[in-house]
Parts: structure tokens; sequence; C-alpha cells
């Protein structure tokens, strides 16, 4: 079956530390998103790649980072200087920007 | 630049019909619908393109103003299955074509 999966569901980490999340596709997308989400709130762009080895700096792109080295694999690294981590990171991916935007299950970051 | 989404919450009795808004100081290309569970990934609904194009569920209707830039969803007959978050999420020349969603609407359906 075709989608997109984000790993792990749920992440614990301490102050101060850098970590990163997976996302992998096998649908053939171009486009890959990082979006994060924090309680009652709408979905905040963090980053966006429209191809592989190529990518853009959404709305809240401090104190994270990404890679898109192969077209199916678009990780985000949380890195320390994100001063307030705590969020639901989800990824997403459509055929080319502007359509239908599929996305992963998510991942819950808690920083302790 | 966040559209601005109303109602924030909506309570309804099975069957009922609801409007969700969604609204925008930009010039918009196009107007996405989503809808989230909670602790859920968004699921696309409707895709409403400048020019009057649209794509998505033959179920679900929503209508777009190009030039009051506002977008109208549609859930008429509401079964439970339509409990969840909507958001709505625009498109722009000023986003740079990416979407910037707005704080969701959150609809309660009752039996």
């Amino acid at each position: 079956d075709g989608g997109i999966t984000q790993s792990p569901k749920y992440l614990f980490r301490k102050e101060g530390q850098n970590v990163t999340l997976s996302c992998e596709q096998n649908l053939n997308h171009d486009a890959m998103y990082w979006y994060r989400q924090d309680p009652g709130q709408g979905l905040r762009l963090i980053y966006y790649s429209q191809i592989v080895n190529d990518f853009q700096k959404g709305d809240i792109a401090e104190g994270y980072s990404v890679s898109r080295e192969k077209k199916e694999s678009f990780p985000l690294t949380v890195t320390s200087a994100q001063k307030n981590p705590t969020a639901f990171y989800l990824c997403a991916s459509s055929y080319d920007n502007g359509n239908e935007q599929f996305f992963g299950p998510g991942t819950r970051l808690t920083v302790l | 630049q966040q559209p601005v989404q109303s109602p924030q919450a909506v309570i309804l009795r099975e069957g009922e019909d609801a409007v969700i808004n969604c609204s925008s100081s930009k010039a918009l290309y196009s107007v996405h619908w989503y809808r989230q569970k909670h602790g859920e990934a968004p699921v696309f609904l409707m895709i409403l393109l400048k020019g009057g194009e649209q794509k998505g569920h033959e179920k679900i209707s929503a209508s777009f103003n190009e030039k009051k830039q506002q977008s109208s969803l549609y859930l008429t007959a509401s079964q439970l299955s339509y409990s969840g978050t909507y958001f709505c999420g625009t498109e722009s020349l000023d986003s740079n074509y990416q979407l910037i969603w707005g704080a969701g609407t959150k609809l309660i359906i009752k039996p």
C-alpha cells in the first residue's frame, strides 16, 4: 500500500539534545513538507522541498534543519536551538506543489 | 496573514447542516479544506482554485468567492463521522504558493 510513514509516534527528549524525526513516502511524490501543530492551533510550515536535494524555509524554520537526499525521505532534525520544541509534528507529501497533501500519522515530541 | 475561520466551534445534532467559513486578506490562488480527528493526521476534503475549478470529494461542497477572498464549506445532513476539526489552507503569491492554515473550526455532532 502506498502511503507516508513517520517514526517514532512518541518521542521524549532532554533539553539541549538534538533529535531527528523520520518521514518516508512511497507515493512517488516530488513535494514534501514538515508542519508543527500546537494544541488548539492550525499547522505551521517548518520546511518544504519540491525536489530532491532542494528545500526551502517555511514560516518557523529557526531551530530546525532538514535534508532531502532521496525522493522518498525528508527527515527533520529538531536542534537544541529550538526554544519550545514540544509539539505535534506532521510530515506531508504531494504530487507537486498546490495539490492534495497526504499526511503521515505524526510524531508527538515532548521535551523534558 | 493567517486566514480567519468562523465559527471557532459548532455543535450540531445528527442530520443538521453547517457552514464553515474561511477569510483571507490576501489575493488567493486557491483554498484547501482538510478535516482532522483528534490525535490523527489531517485528511483532504477539497481544493478550490481561482477561476472556478474544484477538486475533491463528491459529497463535500464548498464555494470560493475570489472577489472577497472567502471560502465556505457546506456540510449537509451531518453524520457522526463528520465530527472533527476543519482547517482551511490558503495559497497565494504572498505565501510563495505554500499553504497558510487557519486555526480550525471544531465540529461536534451529537446523536
